[in-house]
């Protein structure tokens, strides 16, 4: 289930089972997506990214949709494993502001054997 | 692929003192530099952006006479906390962009304790 912590909300899932991860962004007008995973103590990681002339893409394992109309963006991972439990930012660039990328509030990933 | 560098990983500093924080790209020439500060269960804040050869961009709310970056060269920015205190305490973490808009590396950060 989903719950809020102080101020990560977290997701807790099965290992084998699929997770979606939610982020509401800010600026109708960014032009570029991009999904981290930070694990603790240390830097994000690029997972996947998408444009915003695009509505779904699809990587290894995880796939990110779109949804511009309510500035939705999801992540989705396929058979959750255990070393996929960290923290998941969404992040957004708009051109217009020097490409600088402007980071979600993040959601931890908590997977149960 | 693209890798960047970040030194210490850890530091812990007296208060009234000053850190000096390394970010360096190891196989490109990063054209800008970005660093950011993480509080605990917080995501990333963008403090900066440097520009190699001149000087640094800091986001509003950011002292830039207490936090000093300098991006010499298109493989190093430097950030230094300047008299540092207990509300400094952090995790720094600079990002390396190649170029063109889209390809950032992030270092592996940096947990400042000033005590």
């Amino acid at each position: 289930g989903e719950s809020v912590g102080l101020h990560l909300p977290t997701l807790s899932v099965q290992e084998g089972d699929n997770s979606i991860i939610n982020c509401a962004y800010s600026n109708s007008a960014s032009d570029y997506f991009i999904w981290y995973k930070q694990e603790s103590g240390k830097g994000p990681q690029f997972i996947i990214d998408i444009r915003s002339n695009m509505d779904k893409r699809q990587g290894q394992r995880v796939t990110v949709l779109l949804n511009k109309t309510v500035k939705h963006l999801s992540l989705q991972i396929a058979a959750t494993q255990p070393g996929d439990s960290a923290v998941y930012f969404c992040a957004e660039i708009y051109t217009g502001t020097a490409s600088k990328l402007t980071f979600g509030t993040g959601t931890r990933l908590q997977v149960t054997l | 692929g693209a890798v960047v560098s970040q030194h210490p990983s850890r530091v812990i500093c007296k208060s009234g003192t000053s850190v000096k924080i390394e970010c360096r790209s190891l196989d490109f020439q990063a054209t800008t530099m970005f660093w950011y500060r993480q509080f605990p269960k917080q995501s990333l804040m963008l403090m900066a952006t440097s520009n190699e050869g001149s000087k640094a961009t800091y986001e509003q709310g950011v002292e830039k006479d207490k936090f000093l970056i300098n991006h010499a060269s298109l493989t190093l920015s430097t950030l230094t906390v300047t008299s540092a205190h207990p509300e400094d305490s952090s995790f720094y973490i600079c990002s390396a962009r190649q170029g063109a808009y889209y390809g950032y590396t992030f270092g592996s950060g940096t947990r400042l304790t000033v005590v």
